[in-house]
């Protein structure tokens, strides 16, 4: 069956700590991906999707993911953390379908920013 | 400013009681889709809808039904209500065509007692 995982459920850093967060997914065919950012008592929003081409892709605040499809991996990074990046993000893989795509979500990681 | 609307914020409802959870987008978007979070589960997704009056289950559809009578309006119901139907729950939209990523509403924690 298609999944997602992450790889830390709870991710502790400083301020300016640099930040990788681990996603891989189990499928064979096209995918698109993303990530989502949810700040506390905030709606998801987007962060940053891949569809083709370069495989490193920026979004918005600094962050960048690379799509590594060897390793079906879309990890997601940023050099230097602040407190505000405190949140929780979520990868997601779209799979091509027949019919219509799906959309699959990852569990989740927390991730605290210590001043 | 898009939006995705949700109705409730946070619901408190009796089990057994049918309950209805309303949802609206002002983006002209042909997809809705109805999902829920749980800690350390992610989002699931429950019913999703790529045109009026049309639905299709997602992965756990069990417990639960929608409505789409119209384009920006996508409704779950829990015809009857169970504790295990305590969570937050979210709506989402996105165009149709490529996929540009989806539009969150802000969610409704539902409790059920």
């Amino acid at each position: 069956a298609q999944s997602v995982s992450q790889h830390n459920h709870h991710v502790i850093l400083s301020e300016a700590a640099s930040l990788e967060l681990g996603c891989n997914y189990s499928y064979g065919g096209t995918v698109n991906l993303f990530w989502y950012v949810q700040y506390p008592g905030q709606h998801l929003q987007l962060l940053l999707k891949y569809f083709s081409g370069d495989p490193l892709v920026k979004g918005i605040k600094g962050f960048e993911a690379e799509f590594i499809k060897s390793k079906f991996s879309f990890n997601l990074r940023k050099p230097s953390v602040q407190w505000s990046d405190t949140a929780e993000y979520f990868c997601a893989v779209n799979i091509k379908g027949t019919s219509y795509d799906k959309v699959i979500f990852g569990p989740g990681t927390s991730l605290s920013v210590i001043p | 400013d898009v939006k995705v609307t949700q109705s409730s914020r946070y619901l408190v409802k009796r089990t057994g009681e049918k309950v209805f959870l309303e949802c609206v987008q002002d983006m002209d978007h042909e997809n809705m889709f109805w999902y829920r979070q749980d800690p350390g589960l992610g989002l699931r997704l429950i019913y999703f809808s790529y045109d009026v009056k049309m639905k299709e289950k997602g992965d756990i559809p069990e417990g639960y039904s929608v409505s789409r009578e119209k384009k920006e309006r996508f409704s779950l119901i829990l015809e009857s209500a169970s504790t295990n139907q305590t969570s937050m729950y979210l709506c989402a939209s996105s165009p149709s065509g490529q996929l540009y990523g989806y539009t969150f509403g802000s969610g409704t924690r539902l409790t059920v007692v």
